[in-house]
């Protein structure tokens, strides 16, 4: 049984590009979450998925984030003309639709110069 | 929204004690977890208890809905135990999110 994976695991970019992030839930998980994490802080909500449908949005996710889950299957959240203030840990999770309890995979940290 | 605080931010502890984290929460939940990040950001869930007590090995938690509030027991702590534990709250309505306490550091010393 594997657990929630994310790719890649770092990544450093420079302010202005763009970087795209992927999400693999557990098998079966209807729904996904994205989360932002940023130093000394929990994890804040982004936006979450019930198959492939995007059900919630924070207004964390400014119109330079995209998130997709165009299968219902894998997810990727894409951040347009980064900016510093982006740094932070990107973590997806998963739950089944009649369960509320989520897993969390490894997180994705980026890094903008 | 729904607000999540937890204490105390910060716990130094010998290796054998025992100890008590509290999360307390504004509102009524359908779901509570407890976290606990390791040093490379991965979230270990140590439980699913939106209401009641369950034991896990050196770890128990106990959430009084009612009152809302949570508290996880950590018995005779390990170094291994360092680390920040959450606790994330999911609220009736709030949708599925899980909104997020700022976490209790817990460095355990040999």
């Amino acid at each position: 049984d594997t657990g929630v994976s994310q790719d890649p695991r770092h990544k450093i970019t420079k302010r202005g590009q763009n970087v795209t992030f992927r999400c693999d839930p557990i098998s079966e998980h209807n729904r996904l979450y994205w989360y932002r994490q940023t130093l000394g802080q929990g994890p804040e909500f982004l936006t979450y998925f019930q198959n492939e449908a995007q059900l919630e949005k924070s207004r964390l996710l400014s119109d330079r984030f995209s998130a997709e889950r165009p299968k219902g299957s894998f997810s990727t959240l894409e951040i347009q003309r980064t900016e510093q203030g982006d740094s932070a840990m990107y973590l997806c999770a998963s739950s089944l639709v009649w369960s509320y309890e989520q897993y969390f995979g490894p997180g994705t940290r980026l890094t903008v110069t | 929204g729904i607000q999540v605080e937890q204490n105390p931010p910060d716990l130094i502890l010998q290796e054998g004690a025992n100890s008590t984290l509290r999360c307390n929460f504004s509102d009524s939940v359908n779901n509570l977890q407890w976290f606990h990040q390791n040093p490379w950001g991965q979230l270990i869930n140590l439980f699913y208890i939106p209401s009641g007590t369950k034991q896990n090995g050196r770890l128990s938690a106990t959430t009084v809905a009612t009152e809302r509030y949570s508290l996880l027991y950590i018995s005779s702590s390990q170094t291994t135990d360092s680390g920040v534990y959450f606790c994330a709250v999911g609220g009736k309505a709030a949708g599925n999110k899980l909104t997020f306490g700022g976490g209790t550091r817990v460095l355990v010393k040999p």
